[in-house]
């Protein structure tokens, strides 16, 4: 079956600082990778996404994340945060044809 | 395109109402889902519809029920709604990539 783990349920950074989320996911096949943010009060919004290919994947917003095989891993990277980052984010991995399986969510704060 | 949209947006209920929310989406996806959003809990599936016509339980069925009345609307309806049905719904729906199109949300109370 698979899972996904996100280390941390709050994460607080200064403004201009570096963003790490952390996702661990467990699947039998290869897995599709997700993360999505949340706005208060919004629905999700797709961050990025790994299919197949390069292993760095860049998002919106300035994010990226590194699939990590060998890690079950796919942490999600921002060089320097804004404080319009502040959204709880969530990470999930699907197989073909199946419906995402979500962590349990990060929210991030970001101070001044 | 609107994408996905939710009716209502917000909704109190009493224990043992009934209720149905409706999901629509111009997007022509094939499939859609329903979510639940609780504190701490991420979103868990509900019901899914692969294809119109077709649907099958997620991982938290019980208490709810669904129906795809079309390519475009996917409806949950809770028979008789319990305190322990209270939180965030959300419809989403997919085409052939593996990424999800989230709708706004109904935030429901049940007291």
């Amino acid at each position: 079956a698979q899972s996904v783990t996100q280390l941390g349920s709050h994460v607080s950074v200064s403004e201009g600082a570096l963003v790490l989320l952390r996702c661990n996911y467990s699947s039998s096949v290869p897995p599709y990778l997700f993360w999505y943010v949340q706005y208060p009060n919004q629905g999700l919004q797709l961050l990025l996404k790994y299919t197949t290919g390069a292993t760095l994947v860049k998002g919106i917003n300035g994010f990226e994340a590194e699939f990590k095989k060998s890690e079950t891993s796919f942490h999600l990277t921002k060089p320097s945060a804004h404080m319009s980052d502040a959204a709880e984010y969530f990470c999930a991995v699907a197989q073909a044809g199946t419906a995402l399986i979500f962590g349990k969510g990060t929210t991030l704060s970001v101070s001044s | 395109n609107a994408g996905v949209t939710q009716t209502p947006k917000f909704q109190v209920l009493k224990t043992g109402q009934s209720m149905t929310l409706q999901c629509a989406q111009d997007m022509n996806h094939n499939s859609m889902y329903w979510y639940r959003q609780d504190p701490g809990m991420g979103l868990r599936l509900i019901y899914y519809s692969a294809s119109e016509g077709t649907t099958d339980k997620g991982e938290v069925p019980n208490g709810y029920n669904v129906s795809r009345l079309n390519k475009r609307e996917f409806s949950l309806r809770l028979e008789s709604a319990a305190p322990s049905q209270t939180s965030v719904y959300f419809c989403a729906s997919r085409y052939v990539g593996h990424e999800q199109y989230f709708g706004p949300g109904t935030r429901l109370t049940v007291t």
